[in-house]
């Protein structure tokens, strides 16, 4: 089975640019997972959706980042502009119903560093 | 809201010694407590999990209880191998399935 796949592994961008992110998840997922994970620190939720629709994105900067997921399938993650504080790895996770518990799946990430 | 706290790093081990790493949560109702490990260069993995109470995971030798008394849920492991060395991460999660992560312990077993 394929697992959660990401791109571009490596971004490096100036601040005040803008930056896009892939994430295909895992075939029968529904629900699908950014997050970010700051050097020393462990990963946050930034935005969930469940199907094409956003379940939670209480914690995503809104004024500078935007998610879709168009079709329910593949997903993208922007910013712009890019601030410094930006620099970190953007994880996508995508889950299913194991058991009694959702298990989640993440792809490698995409280390994003802001010059 | 929903917290996980982790015991400090690093934690540096020779081979075949015993592994604890600490974890503690607050949370409302019953979540489902996790550890992930991080090895280097790689994604996240899900190591092990419990769902309810006094529940043992446990997976590659490792194993964590889900103590709803104390709110834990240490990781432990018998002896360490150098193949083990990655960075472990507690989470939890309630009925809104997002994970919430502790700030992660770095392992390093050395021969």
């Amino acid at each position: 089975e394929a697992g959660v796949a990401q791109s571009p592994r490596y971004k490096i961008i100036e601040k005040r640019q803008s930056v896009a992110f892939w994430c295909n998840p895992i075939s029968g997922h529904a629900t699908l997972y950014w997050y970010q994970q700051i050097l020393g620190q462990g990963p946050k939720l930034l935005i969930q959706f469940q199907n094409n629709g956003v379940v939670d994105d209480s914690q995503l900067p809104k004024d500078r980042f935007s998610a879709e997921r168009l079709k329910g399938v593949d997903s993208t993650l922007k910013i712009q502009p890019a601030k410094l504080e930006d620099s970190a790895v953007y994880l996508c996770a995508s889950s299913y119903l194991a058991g009694v518990s959702y298990e989640q799946y993440f792809g490698p990430g995409t280390r994003l560093t802001v010059t | 809201g929903n917290s996980v706290t982790q015991m400090e790093g690093p934690v540096t081990l020779s081979e075949e010694a015993f592994l604890t790493i600490n974890c503690t949560y607050t949370a409302t109702g019953y979540p489902s407590l996790f550890w992930y490990v991080q090895y280097p260069g790689e994604g996240l993995q899900l190591l092990l999990k419990a769902t309810k109470a006094d529940d043992k995971g446990s997976n590659k030798g490792f194993e964590a209880t889900y103590r709803k008394e104390t709110t834990s849920f240490h990781l432990e492991k018998g002896s360490v191998q150098v193949s083990d060395s990655a960075v472990y991460f507690c989470a939890l999660s309630g009925l809104s399935e997002k994970l919430v992560f502790g700030k992660g312990t770095k392992l390093t077993v050395n021969p």
